[in-house]
């Protein structure tokens, strides 16, 4: 069965470094998306991403963050310059139509920020 | 701002038990409604889809229902088993927004032998 994919599983990272979380969506999908978790707490909305570009995103996706879609198997979210609330786990998903279609997520990437 | 809370937070059941999730939002005007189902440290995985214009789903020994009207939507689970222990989780998408999931807190789920 198809499946998104994330790399890598776990990342720790120094405070003010640069991240580049990978993902790689079902190939027939058409609407990605980056979720995160932080540990104990809901899973959040961070951007959703369609024909190239951004269609929506959240507050917490501010300049710090960007995503691309380099190729045309491939989905990144960078952090530009990482603070210790950014750890948490973040989930890459991929849908194939706009509404009223089942997401599909990845295995979550665990970024640790110390 | 659409609000997603689920009750229990946390359930023990023995095996066997049929046992209900709940679910509610605050903002009747929803697209679509997914529960997923998420074991520890792992991703999410997807157990059922319900439209607007539907009243439940069901997969196995699960069925989901929902009620626009009232804000809520219950996940039940039929004859549990320890592989069912997990946290169940239910998001929501309003309608017009996209396919942007707004998730619940969560209900931990925990089947004993």
């Amino acid at each position: 069965e198809p499946e998104v994919t994330q790399t890598p599983s776990h990342q720790v990272t120094q405070m003010g470094q640069e991240v580049i979380l990978r993902c790689v969506p079902i190939s027939n999908h058409l609407y990605f998306y980056w979720y995160r978790q932080i540990l104990g707490q809901k899973v959040e909305f961070l951007v959703s991403f369609y024909n190239n570009e951004i269609s929506e995103k959240s507050e917490i996706f501010d300049d710090q963050f960007s995503v691309e879609r380099p190729d045309g198997s491939n989905f990144t979210l960078k952090i530009r310059s990482t603070k210790l609330e950014d750890s948490a786990m973040y989930f890459c998903a991929s849908a194939p139509l706009r509404g009223g279609n089942t997401i599909y997520f990845g295995e979550g990437s665990w970024l640790t920020v110390v | 701002k659409q609000e997603v809370t689920q009750i229990p937070a946390a359930l023990s059941v023995p095996e066997g038990e049929n046992l209900v999730l709940n679910c509610s939002f605050t903002d009747s005007a929803i697209y679509n409604l997914q529960w997923f189902r998420q074991d520890p440290g792992k991703g999410l995985t997807s157990l059922l889809l319900i439209q607007s214009s539907q009243r439940e789903q069901t997969s196995g020994r699960l069925n989901a229902s929902l009620d626009k009207s009232s804000g809520r939507s219950t996940l039940y689970i039929a004859a549990s088993q320890p592989g069912d222990s997990a946290t169940y989780l239910c998001a929501v998408v309003l309608t017009g927004g996209g396919n942007k999931l707004t998730f619940g807190t969560g209900t931990q789920l925990k089947v004993e032998l």
